[in-house]
């Protein structure tokens, strides 16, 4: 496709288990975010990679949370025992090269209950 | 640590008034700047993007500043018309590390334009 896509678009869980979201960025795009939005807030940062290494994970919450990037191009987030908290919308975005015009994608709801 | 702040929380205006939307950082060492818009339910949308030595960008009847030195933006819509009406966010990309195009994001602006 030509934009970001992100799956599932809506995950309801139960509290303590494990979930994992998928990002398929935008072809050739090197750069890949995955941000966390709360009803009424802006987004905020999680994890930065740059092709296939994590450049950046200072915005992981906690050790229950990962992402991977093997091939550089689809990103996995894992989130283990999950928790009422992590309730929010996980947003992916790429770009080319990490300082150019960032391309999202719709989102994953995800709903712990 | 970089902060966003965006101005007001919330606007409501009539139809074909010009608008502005005022955003603030703290830390004047960024890459460059954007305005996203976003729709209830949906991701973001790049609407404008500046970088750091330029002072403003236009796109239609958006029209985007940025003073640096003084950590401001502010996005101005000329003729507003209730299609306009969404959140818009605020967001800069901090210069130096290795976290190039990492964004710190205000709260946004939920825009309301009614007929």
């Amino acid at each position: 496709g030509a934009g970001v896509s992100q799956t599932p678009s809506n995950k309801v869980t139960e509290k303590g288990k494990y979930v994992e979201l998928r990002c398929d960025p935008i072809s050739g795009h090197t750069a890949l975010y995955w941000y966390r939005q709360s009803l009424g807030q802006g987004p905020e940062f999680l994890i930065y990679f740059q092709g296939t290494g994590a450049a950046d994970d200072s915005g992981l919450p906690n050790d229950r949370f990962f992402a991977v990037r093997p091939e550089g191009s689809v990103s996995t987030l894992k989130i283990q025992r999950t928790e009422r908290g992590d309730s929010a919308v996980y947003l992916c975005a790429s770009s080319w090269r990490g300082t150019q015009k960032a391309f999202f994608g719709q989102g994953t709801r995800l709903t712990v209950v | 640590k970089q902060e966003v702040t965006q101005i007001p929380a919330a606007l409501s205006v009539p139809e074909g008034e010009n608008l502005v939307l005022n955003c603030s950082f703290t830390d004047s060492a960024i890459y460059n700047l954007q305005w996203f818009r976003q729709d209830p339910g949906k991701g973001l949308t790049s609407l404008l993007l500046i970088q750091s030595s330029q002072r403003e960008q236009t796109s239609g009847r958006l029209n985007a500043s940025l003073d640096k030195s003084s950590g401001r933006s502010t996005l101005y819509i000329a003729a507003s018309q209730p299609g306009d009406s969404a959140t818009y966010l605020c967001a800069v990309s901090d210069a130096g590390g290795t976290s190039y195009g990492k964004l710190t994001f205000g709260q946004g602006t939920i825009l309301t334009v009614h007929p």
